[in-house]
């Protein structure tokens, strides 16, 4: 299957900071790309989606200024998170899809802790 | 946007048991997709079914679409320590947006 590539893996980050979490897929043309959110113990949350060279949907409760996502190629999408705080403390996993559709290949998350 | 109940939210058995994980709406889906997903790890697609009644099988595992697409199943057959997991259903909504169901933690003892 198409690969998906998330870096980092980690990252721990002081209150108040931004921290960018980029998104690749390796091996294929990604039109669309989709952010999620998972808290412990729960299950995915979708964020927002995006289109190579257009700007992101975002579902309701999502806070775009916050929430900044850029998908300026094929290959590469990133969601930074401005200024962030505890209450973001969660695991972001980004996924992506071809022209095809159907399917949507996961990155490996990103643990994000914000002290 | 529909909602995806999955049932039990989490099972505990014995190696060599047999269970049966389930995943109900209200809405119809024009698909649905089940994924595994290891802890710290990004979720892994284990199957689509696209047809109402549909049902799939992967080694030990099988999954059904309900005649009405609005509900699957997920049965394992002697569950092994390997298949322990968090199990998601996903239905499809619109073009390619995925709606996740709460997840079920499965875990099986040696």
């Amino acid at each position: 299957g198409a690969v998906v590539s998330q870096h980092p893996s980690r990252v721990i980050c002081k209150s108040g900071t931004s921290v960018k979490i980029e998104c690749r897929s390796l091996d294929f043309q990604a039109t669309t790309m989709f952010w999620y959110r998972q808290f412990p113990k729960q299950s995915l949350m979708l964020m927002a989606t995006s289109n190579e060279g257009s700007k992101a949907t975002y579902e309701q409760g999502v806070e775009k200024d916050k929430f900044l996502i850029n998908h300026a190629s094929l290959t590469l999408s990133t969601l930074t998170v401005t200024s962030a705080h505890p209450e973001d403390s969660s695991f972001y996993i980004c996924s992506a899809a071809g022209l095809a559709g159907l399917e949507q290949y996961f990155g490996p998350g990103t643990r994000l802790t914000v002290t | 946007t529909q909602l995806l109940e999955q049932s039990p939210q989490f099972l505990s058995i014995q190696e060599g048991e047999n269970l049966t994980v389930y995943c109900n709406s209200s809405s119809v889906f024009s698909s649905l997709q089940w994924y595994r997903q290891e802890p710290g790890e990004g979720p892994v697609l284990l199957v689509t079914v696209v047809t109402g009644g549909e049902v799939k099988k992967l080694k030990r595992l099988t999954f059904q679409f309900g005649d009405a697409r609005k509900d699957s199943s997920l049965h394992i057959t002697a569950a092994q320590p390997g298949d322990t997991g968090l199990y998601l259903c996903a239905g499809i909504e619109g073009a390619q947006k995925l709606v996740f169901g709460q997840g079920t933690r499965l875990t099986i003892n040696p």
